[in-house]
């Protein structure tokens, strides 16, 4: 079965510091995957996606994400964190080959940015 | 410019009474989806669409029901069946059916308010 789990529902840093988002992912078909943005009361913005191409990933707004198989993890991040960073992010697998292109996601990570 | 029109934005209604929530596309995407998020939840599928006139069920479609009769629209009915339906609501596409590679496109949500 296809599953996220993102570590950490809450994450602060500091402005200028480095993010780290964690994700791993349960697949039994090789996965696709993707980072998500959401600003409150909006809808999700795409940041980034891994589809078999490269292994490093790189994604809008200076994100990054580096697919690991032998570790299962997908983990998003931006070496120094802006103000505007602050917002809820989302890890996503691909569904099954019969599920229609669906998504799954993780429960989400809300990142604080401290001045 | 292109893009995924949900409405309207807030919604209240009344315990008991059915509501349609709308969703718009003009992406000339073939698949949709709606998705139900709870805080701490995540998102959750409740029905998706991949062609005109046909749609299934995903993880939560207990209480809710969809139509897809043109590509463009995809409304999503809430009946009193459905026991806690205050929840922000999303719809989504994607460029063609079944395609796992793809990523999702989303509105910009409704937000439902039951009481």
């Amino acid at each position: 079965a296809q599953s996220v789990t993102q570590l950490g529902s809450h994450v602060s840093v500091s402005e200028g510091a480095l993010v780290l988002l964690r994700c791993n992912y349960s697949s039994s078909v090789p996965p696709y995957l993707f980072w998500y943005v959401q600003y409150p009361n909006q809808g999700l913005q795409l940041l980034l996606k891994y589809t078999s191409a490269a292994t490093l990933v790189k994604g809008i707004n200076g994100f990054e994400a580096e697919f690991k198989k032998s570790e299962t993890s997908f983990h998003l991040t931006k070496p120094s964190a802006h103000m505007s960073d602050a917002a809820e992010y989302f890890c996503a697998v691909s569904g099954l080959y019969n599920q229609g292109g669906k998504l799954i996601f993780g429960q989400g990570t809300e990142l604080s940015v401290k001045p | 410019d292109g893009g995924i029109t949900q409405s309207p934005k807030y919604l209240f209604r009344k315990e008991g009474q059915n509501v349609t929530l709308s969703c718009e596309q003009n992406l000339n995407h073939d698949a949709m989806y709606w998705y139900r998020q709870d805080p701490g939840q995540g998102l959750r599928l409740i029905y998706y669409s991949q062609i005109v006139n046909d749609f299934q069920k995903g993880d939560i479609a207990e209480g809710y029901s969809v139509s897809r009769e043109k590509k463009e629209s995809f409304p999503l009915t809430v009946t009193s069946a459905q026991k806690n339906p205050t929840a922000f609501y999303l719809c989504a596409s994607s460029i063609r059916q079944g395609a796992r590679n793809s990523p999702l496109h989303f509105g910009n949500g409704t937000r439902l308010t039951v009481t």
